[in-house]
C-alpha cells in the first residue's frame, strides 16, 4: 500500500539546537499532519497542513515549532530552539480523505 | 473535549481464542472511529474505520461495531493468530477537521 517515509529515523541533539524532521508523504495526498508521542503516552495531534497553510494546531505546537512543504517536496517540522521536553517520537501522516497514512516515526532525543 | 479510552494496556491470550479490545469515546459530535495497528518498528496502519451507514467494517478477520448509545467501538476477532501480536490504537475524528484523537493503545500478545 501507499507508504509515508520519515527521515531520519533517529536524531540526537543538544538542547537549544535546531532540528528539522522530514516527511515524504504519499504522492497524491493533499493533507499533512504531525503527531507527537512521548514514551508511555498516547499519540497527540500537533498540526495539520493543507494547500500551503496550517489549518489547525494544538496547544502542543509551541512557537518554536514550524511546518512547511517547500516546492511540494518534503513536509517538514522544524523545532528551533529545542527543549528537553521535545524528546519524543514524531509521526508524520498524509491523507486524501479521512484515511491517514502514517510514517514509521522519527525518534528525537534532546540532551 | 473529545477523548478516547482504551482500558487495557496489555491483553495476552492463546492462539485460537477470541479477541476483544475495548474502546470507548467522548465527543460532542458524531465522530468517525478508527482502529490502527502498529507492529514493532513499523508505522501505524489503518485497520478499520466506522461507516456513516452503520455497516460493520471488517478487515483481516477483525471487525468493530460503532454503538452510539454506549459510545463504544470495540475491536473483535473470532480466532487470534500469532501474527496479530501488535499495538492497537483506537482513534476518533470529529468535525471533519482531520485531526485524530488517539487512545493510549492496547498491546495484544498472542501466545502459542
Amino acid at each position: 500500500g501507499p507508504k509515508v517515509l520519515q527521515i531520519p529515523s533517529h536524531q540526537i541533539i543538544d538542547m537549544g539546537q535546531m532540528v528539522t524532521l522530514n516527511c515524504d508523504p504519499v504522492s497524491n495526498h493533499l493533507y499533512f499532519y504531525w503527531y507527537k508521542q512521548i514514551l508511555g503516552q498516547q499519540m497527540e495531534f500537533l498540526v495539520n497542513f493543507y494547500n500551503g497553510k496550517v489549518m489547525e494546531k494544538s496547544k502542543l505546537f509551541k512557537d518554536q515549532f514550524s511546518v512547511e512543504r517547500p516546492d511540494g517536496s518534503y513536509f517538514t517540522l522544524k523545532i528551533q530552539p529545542t527543549a528537553l521536553e521535545d524528546s519524543a517520537v514524531y509521526f508524520c501522516a498524509s491523507s486524501r480523505t479521512d484515511e491517514q497514512y502514517f510514517g514509521p516515526g522519527t525518534r528525537l532525543t534532546v540532551l | 473535549g473529545d477523548s478516547v479510552t482504551q482500558t487495557e494496556g496489555l491483553v495476552t491470550l492463546t492462539e485460537g481464542l477470541p479477541v476483544m479490545l475495548n474502546c470507548t469515546y467522548q465527543s460532542t459530535y458524531s465522530p468517525f472511529l478508527f482502529w490502527y495497528v502498529q507492529h514493532l518498528n513499523e508505522a501505524p496502519k489503518l485497520l478499520l474505520k466506522s461507516f456513516t451507514d452503520n455497516k460493520r467494517p471488517e478487515h483481516q478477520g477483525f471487525h468493530a461495531t460503532l454503538h452510539k448509545s454506549s459510545s463504544s467501538f470495540h475491536l473483535q476477532k473470532s480466532s487470534a493468530q500469532l501474527s496479530d501480536s501488535a499495538l492497537y490504537y483506537c482513534a476518533l475524528s470529529a468535525l471533519n477537521t482531520g485531526k485524530l484523537i488517539f487512545g493510549l493503545g492496547t498491546t495484544l500478545q498472542v501466545q502459542p
